[in-house]
């Protein structure tokens, strides 16, 4: 599965869009983009995926480059409970006698401030 | 619905004692994974199950450690000898084969070797 790059930290007033990028230059064509979250104390939460076109759900959104090189997970409203580390993910996609691991790297650790 | 449930919470014990994790995955989901999180190394698989099949044990650390899933709805994974560089959260995930990769999380057990 391919790596992916994220910045370490970011801050991000509540109220307001947090746009968390990831690289992931080396994506294959069968590799879909997933972002997962932590809040402090708890476990990984899902939050959404994709392939090729942006996608949104009452979480995020989801916008990924035409060359699938790189993408940006959008929180449209941020509240202080958005405070977290949010994961980039890239892996093959499931087919129902196939498996595979979630590679969990560093993320980027959000803090939404007041 | 219960989601991913783990037993116990916390753990604290001596070094050489015999460890036991639980784990109850969400009714229907033939998948569970077992993932172990500490700051230095981050979040890593240890082992996952496909209809209670052990498929990559690749991760398990070392002998000390097995895992074992008896039916559809319950695994353990346990340490023994426990040392205190197995000091760690513990974190259980399920989903159902096939599709997405999308795995719900435990609460995760906080195990403490002294």
């Amino acid at each position: 599965d391919a790596k992916t790059t994220q910045p370490p930290s970011m801050d991000c007033a509540e109220g307001r869009a947090a746009n968390l990028p990831c690289n992931h230059s080396t994506i294959s064509g069968n590799e879909y983009v997933y972002w997962y979250r932590q809040i402090h104390s708890q476990g990984p939460q899902y939050i959404i995926h994709g392939l090729k076109n942006n996608e949104t759900n009452e979480m995020a959104s989801l916008i990924i480059t035409e060359d699938r090189k790189s993408s940006t997970l959008i929180l449209p409203h941020a509240t202080l409970r958005d405070t977290a580390v949010y994961y980039c993910i890239v892996r093959t996609s499931m087919t129902t006698d196939s498996w595979g691991k979630l590679q969990f790297g560093a993320g980027t650790q959000v803090v939404v401030t007041p | 619905d219960a989601g991913v449930i783990q037993s116990p919470r916390h753990e604290v014990t001596e070094m050489g004692q015999e460890v036991t994790l639980r784990c109850k995955p969400i009714s229907g989901h033939n998948s569970l994974f077992w993932y172990r999180q500490t700051m230095m190394r981050g979040l890593e698989l240890l082992i996952y199950f496909n209809n209670n099949v052990p498929i990559d044990d690749s991760g398990m650390p070392e002998d000390r450690f097995s895992a074992k899933m008896p039916n559809a709805s319950f695994s353990t994974l346990k340490i023994q000898p426990s040392e205190p560089r197995d000091s760690a959260v513990y974190f259980c995930a399920s989903r159902t084969s096939g599709g997405v990769d999308t795995q719900y999380f435990g609460p995760g057990t906080r195990l403490t070797v002294l």
